[in-house]
């Protein structure tokens, strides 16, 4: 069974510092791999995917993910944090051929930037 | 808009009440999808839909039932909900196999079962 884990239910960081959102996963095959973010009373937006190739994608508003086949992560990173950061983080997985498209989530990490 | 448009977005039901929540995409996509979020718990998936067929149902109680009369709308039928069942309801869809944008959300509809 595929499944992802996000580690940190809440990470903290000032405004400016770099952001690292967590995530790692287990699946049997190879991964599509998905960060969502979700804003308050909001469905989740999606910010970037890998599929396959680089191993760095970038994605909206600044984020960019590292696929680590070895360490069967897929951290979420933004260089420079702003306020308007702040929403929950959702990791994603889905298996090349799963049956309906199906993604697992992660438990979402909260992101607070402080000013 | 996401694309993806989930009615209403709020609702207040008693326990007695017969209730139904929309979802409407015109993306092209021929599956959907309902989740339910509740406050910390990992979201939790409850119905697929792909080309119009169920093809999973996640041990859903029978108080929710799904319909999906063509591939643009999902909806989710509600009938004497408990109060546990209070929670954010979200709304995808997504392409079928093969495309790698993952999913489409609505906005969700807050639910609170009084």
């Amino acid at each position: 069974a595929q499944s992802v884990a996000q580690p940190e239910d809440q990470v903290n960081v000032a405004e400016g510092n770099p952001l690292t959102v967590k995530c790692t996963y287990s699946v049997s095959g190879n991964p599509y791999l998905f960060w969502y973010v979700q804003y308050p009373n909001r469905g989740l937006q999606f910010l970037l995917k890998y599929i396959t190739g680089d191993n760095l994608v970038k994605g909206s508003y600044g984020f960019e993910a590292e696929f680590n086949k070895s360490q069967t992560s897929f951290h979420l990173k933004k260089p420079s944090a702003l306020v308007s950061d702040s929403a929950l983080y959702f990791c994603a997985v889905r298996l090349l051929k799963a049956a309906g498209n199906k993604l697992t989530f992660g438990g979402g990490t909260r992101v607070l930037v402080k000013p | 808009e996401t694309g993806v448009t989930q009615t209403p977005r709020h609702l207040v039901m008693g326990m007695t009440n017969k209730k139904s929540l929309k979802c409407e995409q015109h993306l092209g996509h021929n599956a959907m999808y309902w989740y339910k979020q509740s406050a910390k718990k990992p979201l939790e998936l409850m119905f697929v839909y792909s080309l119009e067929e169920r093809v999973e149902n996640n041990s859903v109680p029978s108080r929710f039932s799904p319909e999906c009369p063509n591939s643009s709308h999902l909806f989710l039928h509600l009938h004497t909900l408990q109060p546990e069942d209070s929670a954010l309801y979200l709304c995808a869809s997504s392409q079928g196999a093969g495309v790698n944008y993952g999913y489409t959300f609505g906005s969700g509809t807050r639910l609170t079962v009084v």
